[in-house]
C-alpha cells in the first residue's frame, strides 16, 4: 500500500516553543492531506484539511494561528504548533488521500507524540 | 453530530473466537466504508474497505458485512488472534469529502 511518512515520531519541548511536524507521501501525490489529533483511547479528531497550493480549512474550534499548516507540494504537508503549551500535548496524525487511486483511499502517517513540559 | 456510530467501545474475545464490531451511518451519500486498525503509538492502517454495491467483502480472516437498507456495516474477525488486539475504527466518506470516523473499538484477544 501507499506510504505516508511522518516525522518526528516523538518530540518533547518546553512551553512556549514551536514544533514542526512533517508529513510526506512517499509513493503518490497527495492533493489532500488531513491532520488529526488523538487523545488516549479516543477517536481521531479532524483538525484541518489541506489542499496543495491553497490555505488549509480548519475545523470549528481549532485555532489556525496556533496550528499552522502548510501544504507547499503534492508530497509534503507540515503542521507547526506555535507557542506550545502543556494542553497541546497529544498524539498528532497526518493522513493523505491518494488521488491517483480513485481518491477514496486514505493513508496515515505513524503519528507524532508531542509532550510539552 | 456523530456521522458514524460504532459499537462496542471495547471487546474481549478468546483466541480462536469471532470478533464483531458494528457501525451505523446516516448519510446515504457515503459510498466508501473502510476499516482501520491501530496499534498503540502508531497511526491507523487501512485493513479492509467496501462499497455499497456489495453486501460482503472478505480478505483473509477479515470480513465486512454491509446492509445498505439498514445503513449498517460490520467487521468480523474470524479465528481471532492475540496479534489482532488493537483499536479498530470504522469510517465513511464520499468522493471528494472528508472521512468520518467511528469512536473506535478496543479489541483484546485473550490467549
Amino acid at each position: 500500500g501507499a506510504v505516508v511518512s511522518q516525522h518526528p515520531s516523538r518530540v518533547i519541548c518546553k512551553s512556549g516553543t514551536s514544533v514542526k511536524i512533517e508529513c510526506r507521501s512517499l509513493d503518490f501525490q497527495a492533493t489532500t492531506m488531513f491532520w488529526y489529533r488523538q487523545f488516549p483511547k479516543k477517536s481521531l479528531m479532524l483538525m484541518a484539511t489541506s489542499n496543495e497550493g491553497s490555505k488549509a480549512t480548519y475545523e470549528q474550534g481549532v485555532e489556525k494561528d496556533k496550528f499552522l499548516i502548510n501544504h507547499a507540494s503534492l508530497t509534503l504537508s507540515t503542521l507547526t504548533v506555535t507557542s506550545a503549551h502543556p494542553e497541546d500535548s497529544s498524539f498528532y496524525i497526518c493522513s493523505a488521500r491518494d488521488g491517483g487511486r480513485g481518491n477514496e483511499k486514505l493513508f496515515f502517517g505513524s503519528g507524532t507524540q508531542l509532550s510539552v513540559l | 453530530q456523530q456521522q458514524v456510530k460504532q459499537s462496542p467501545q471495547s471487546l474481549i474475545v478468546q483466541k480462536g473466537g469471532i470478533s464483531i464490531i458494528n457501525c451505523a451511518y446516516e448519510n446515504t451519500a457515503f459510498d466508501y466504508f473502510p476499516w482501520y486498525q491501530q496499534f498503540p503509538g502508531k497511526g491507523p492502517a487501512l485493513l479492509i474497505a467496501i462499497r455499497p454495491d456489495v453486501s460482503e467483502k472478505k480478505e483473509g480472516r477479515f470480513t465486512i458485512s454491509f446492509n445498505k437498507s439498514a445503513k449498517q456495516f460490520s467487521l468480523h474477525i474470524m479465528d481471532s488472534q492475540p496479534g489482532d488486539s488493537a483499536t479498530y475504527f470504522c469510517a465513511a466518506t464520499y468522493t471528494g469529502n472528508q472521512f468520518y470516523f467511528g469512536t473506535g473499538t478496543s479489541l483484546t484477544v485473550i490467549p
